[in-house]
């Protein structure tokens, strides 16, 4: 069974720190790993999607990593600001015959003190 | 932009009601879903469908049944309200292959 952990479950930043979000997962047959953004109340924002193949996806001062073999996604905000306080989730998609279904770390609560 | 929708974002119903929560995506997506997210539990898959009129359980399917006659719209039924379905209930859709799209969710409030 997949498991996913996310660390640090929380962290506090100044503006403009530049800082990395952890994200594990025990199964490392993967069919892709998705990171999204969580505002207190909403729904999850789609930030990156990486696929099995790929290494890393960027967008804008956002750049996802994945470590297939070890098992390991990095979220890397550059000069981070106070909108960027969220709550960060990553989700891998396992593959083989239950594709379809995500499992979700708890989440990393940011906050980002101007 | 991609959508979807859920129809109410707060509600508030009574133990014992039958509840409709309504979703609908303008992607043309093939797969949706339906997740419940409560404190220190996460994010917990409901129900699945992955094509219109199919449908799968997911991992705590009880006391919910889902509906999928057009393929952009998914229903998630309670078929008996009670106060242990409070919760945020999250609705998602996705193109094969591809990632997921969420909708902005429904806190439903059980009373």
């Amino acid at each position: 069974k997949q498991e996913v952990t996310q660390i640090p479950a929380a962290l506090s930043v100044p503006e403009g720190e530049n800082l990395v979000l952890n994200c594990s997962f025990t199964d490392s047959a993967i069919y892709n790993l998705q990171w999204f953004r969580q505002d207190p109340g909403k729904g999850l924002t789609s930030l990156l999607l990486i696929q099995s193949s790929q290494r890393e996806q960027t967008s804008g001062r956002l750049n996802a990593s994945l470590d297939k073999s070890s098992g390991r996604s990095t979220l890397y905000i550059a000069a981070s600001q106070p909108g960027d306080s969220a709550t960060y989730l990553c989700a891998v998609s396992s593959s083989g015959g239950s594709n379809y279904k995500l499992t979700f770390g708890k989440g990393t609560l940011l906050t980002v003190n101007p | 932009d991609v959508k979807v929708t859920q129809s109410s974002r707060y509600l508030v119903k009574r133990t014992g009601e039958k509840v409709f929560l309504e979703c609908v995506q303008d992607m043309d997506h093939e797969n949706m879903f339906w997740y419940r997210q409560d404190p220190g539990l996460g994010l917990r898959l409901i129900y699945f469908s992955y094509d219109v009129k199919m449908k799968e359980k997911g991992d705590i399917p009880e006391g919910y049944s889902v509906s999928r006659e057009k393929k952009e719209r998914f229903s998630l039924i309670l078929e008996s309200a009670s106060t242990n379905q409070t919760s945020m209930y999250l609705c998602a859709s996705r193109r094969t292959g591809y990632g997921y799209t969420f909708g902005s969710g429904t806190r439903l409030t059980i009373v």
